[in-house]
């Protein structure tokens, strides 16, 4: 069955460093989402891909978040300077489509410590 | 804006029980609905999607309903197992393309 690789799966970063993931979704999906998630809450949308483009952006915090997806397949989202509150699940997702027959598929995630 | 809500926050049931986990929305216009499972520490495993113009999805022991007009969706569980303890997060599919999560139910079957 097709996945979504993320990787590193954990990371440790010592707060004002600069801490980056990667996402490569299921091949052909051309929507891709970075997803943060705080221990016991749900996911929030950071942003959002169609191909290459930034579809949504609105949430990410673009003083110290970048993200980018440069041929329109894996994806980068970067961290500089990382803060004690960055720590989190970062989520990667993709869909092959948009409409009602159409779900996401969520990789593994990436744990991110600051300290 | 949609706001997606999930009540209980947090659920202890004996094994072997059927129980239901509540999920709610402010705006039906939607795709779709989609219920995850998350184990701790881990990424979202889809467990089922439930189209705008569907009731219901049925899968193994898995049961989901969906009533639109209201804003509810329930995931039913049929005779509960403590393999099943994990977070269950719903999320709805809606304008623009966004996916919107509940809070999540933490559910724990006691053997």
């Amino acid at each position: 069955e097709a996945e979504v690789a993320q990787s590193p799966r954990y990371k440790i970063t010592e707060k004002s460093q600069a801490v980056a993931f990667w996402c490569d979704p299921i091949s052909g999906h051309a929507t891709l989402y970075w997803y943060r998630q705080i221990l016991g809450q749900g996911p929030e949308l950071l942003v959002q891909f169609q191909d290459e483009s930034v579809v949504d952006d609105s949430q990410l915090p673009k003083d110290r978040f970048s993200a980018e997806r440069l041929k329109g397949v894996d994806s980068t989202l970067k961290i500089q300077p990382a803060e004690l509150g960055d720590s989190a699940m970062y989520l990667c997702a993709s869909s092959s489509g948009q409409g009602a027959v159409y779900g996401y598929t969520f990789g593994s995630g990436t744990r991110l410590t600051v300290v | 804006k949609q706001e997606v809500t999930q009540i209980p926050a947090a659920l202890s049931v004996p094994e072997g029980e059927n129980l239901v986990l509540n999920c709610s929305f402010t705006d039906s216009a939607i795709y779709n609905l989609q219920w995850f499972r998350q184990d701790p520490g881990k990424g979202l495993t889809s467990l089922l999607l439930i189209q705008s113009s569907q009731r219901e999805q049925t899968s193994g022991r898995l049961n989901a309903s969906l009533d639109k007009s209201s804003g509810r969706s329930t995931l039913y569980i049929a005779a509960s197992q403590p393999g099943d303890s994990a977070t269950y997060l719903c999320a709805v599919r809606h304008a623009g393309n966004m996916l919107t999560f509940g809070g999540g139910t933490r559910l724990m079957v006691k053997p």
